[in-house]
């Protein structure tokens, strides 16, 4: 049972229009969430972050939304850049597992010029 | 520190061959972790050390394979009679007592 779920697969957006990715949890115990790219043949590259104490966090072009009530959180880009073109997961950790994430299974992004 | 170095990037093996791959996390991170990700999945978390010590095994981790981090800097990834399931991206990740957590470009493992 997937304990974090991104059900869209791919989303596709123009150049400098908004980029919307969502995510859902079901682990009430999650208490800290991360978002990441990846480009193929590559390690995921940390985006930003949020923790359940807050429900907004704003890093440049990147938003992350969180709705605790909803077990709901999303990632905001605007403008969306063609550089931004990749899978980008949602992941979630307890603080109790001491860095454990858990991941969904990824929305791949592609950004048209 | 250029970041968490894995070796090697890509490793093609026969059915039944025992592998190891190894990960230099970034010099100051104390945490060590290994996941594995398939084709159309996340990333799935395999194994944790804290300096030397195996904190968390994942039940994904089977008796074929063992991690070691035997002074507490760089980890070793051993599977013994591989299978083609075993078949994946296999990612090692660091941080300090769970900030900064930083990834590295994996290792693909193709057992044929």
């Amino acid at each position: 049972d997937q304990q974090v779920k991104q059900n869209s697969p791919s989303l596709s957006v123009q150049e400098g229009r908004i980029s919307i990715l969502n995510c859902d949890y079901t682990n009430s115990m999650f208490d800290y969430f991360l978002w990441y790219k990846k480009y193929p043949a590559e390690g995921p590259t940390f985006l930003i972050s949020i923790s359940s104490i807050k429900d907004k966090n704003e890093d440049g072009r990147f938003t992350v939304f969180l709705n605790k009530s909803a077990k709901h959180l999303s990632l905001h880009i605007v403008p969306s850049q063609p550089g931004d073109s990749a899978v980008y997961f949602c992941a979630a950790a307890d603080g109790g597992s001491q860095g454990n994430l858990i991941f969904g299974k990824g929305t791949k992004l592609s950004v048209k010029p | 520190d250029t970041g968490v170095s894995q070796n090697p990037r890509h490793k093609i093996t026969k059915r039944g061959q025992n592998v190891t791959f190894r990960c230099d996390p970034i010099s100051e991170h104390n945490r060590l972790y290994w996941y594995r990700q398939t084709l159309g999945q996340g990333p799935e978390f395999l194994t944790y050390f804290q300096n030397e010590a195996q904190l968390e095994k994942s039940r994904l981790l089977s008796d074929r394979f063992s991690a070691e981090r035997p002074k507490g800097s760089f980890s070793t990834l051993e599977i013994q009679r591989t299978e083609q399931g075993d078949s994946a991206m296999y990612l090692c990740a660091s941080s300090f007592e769970g900030d900064g957590y930083t990834f590295g470009s994996g290792t693909r493992l193709t057992v044929v």
